[in-house]
């Protein structure tokens, strides 16, 4: 199975800051990776696919980069209504999977 | 819009079985793979299993795999997930999500449903 490690687990911030997360696959995945933003008491999202591609209606102050074993997701200025956990997945292949994920808190 | 409602959680036994539904509505359900994804209390997401459109192929999670059985009926627009050996570190709440392919698997998971809740306990 691949495993996908994300770094850091947890990161304070503030409002208007720049945050980035790490992702690393256990072996090369090209660019079969997504995020998700996990809200308490809600749904996950999915906020980016293949590894780049920002879906509709998700702000564009989030990015997201990488190929093969490493990737990154960036808020460019945190806003109040990012404060959730963001997991990577990879859906390179079965079974897939996440990242432990990172809380993002204030 | 799209949704999908999942119902059948309940406190369940070790070693009992329990079935999971999920309800979809507002696409073409017989068009799209389906998953089931859980999340154990305080832990991450675990993925648990991927059906594809036509009901044909299946695929698991090693956690699970001979103990849980997904499956579907498109005449209905449902989703189930057939959980038997219940273990207790199989408590968690349990999402169905869409994938985003259609008639393909894209394995990007959206969207998902709000969960419904498993407890194994004795």
């Amino acid at each position: 199975d691949i495993q996908m490690t994300q770094s850091p687990s947890s990161l304070s911030a503030s409002v208007g800051d720049r945050v980035t997360i790490t992702c690393r696959a256990s072996q090369s995945i090209s660019s079969f990776l997504n995020w998700y933003q996990h809200k308490p008491g809600k749904a996950p999202k999915l906020l980016i696919s293949a590894a780049s591609s920002l879906q509709s209606g998700v702000p564009s102050r989030f990015s997201g980069g990488g190929s093969g074993t490493d990737f990154i997701l960036t808020i460019s200025s945190l806003q109040p209504e990012d404060f959730a956990t963001y997991y990577c997945q990879q859906s390179y292949i079965t079974p897939l999977t996440f990242g432990g994920g990172t809380k993002v808190e204030i | 819009e799209v949704q999908l409602v999942e119902s059948g959680g309940v406190v369940v036994q070790p070693g009992g079985s329990l079935r999971l539904s999920c309800a979809a509505s507002g696409f073409n359900f017989d068009d799209y793979a389906m998953h089931w994804v859980r999340q154990a209390p305080g832990k991450g997401l675990e993925w648990v299993s991927l059906i594809d459109w036509d009901g044909v192929s299946t695929y698991y999670a090693d956690s699970v795999k001979g103990r849980f059985t997904i499956s579907r009926d498109n005449s209905k627009n449902s989703l189930y997930l057939q959980m038997n050996s219940l273990r207790t570190e199989d408590t968690a709440l349990y999402y169905c999500a869409k994938d985003r392919g259609e008639q393909q698997h894209y394995n990007w998971l959206d969207p998902w449903g709000q969960g419904t809740l498993v407890t194994v306990s004795s």
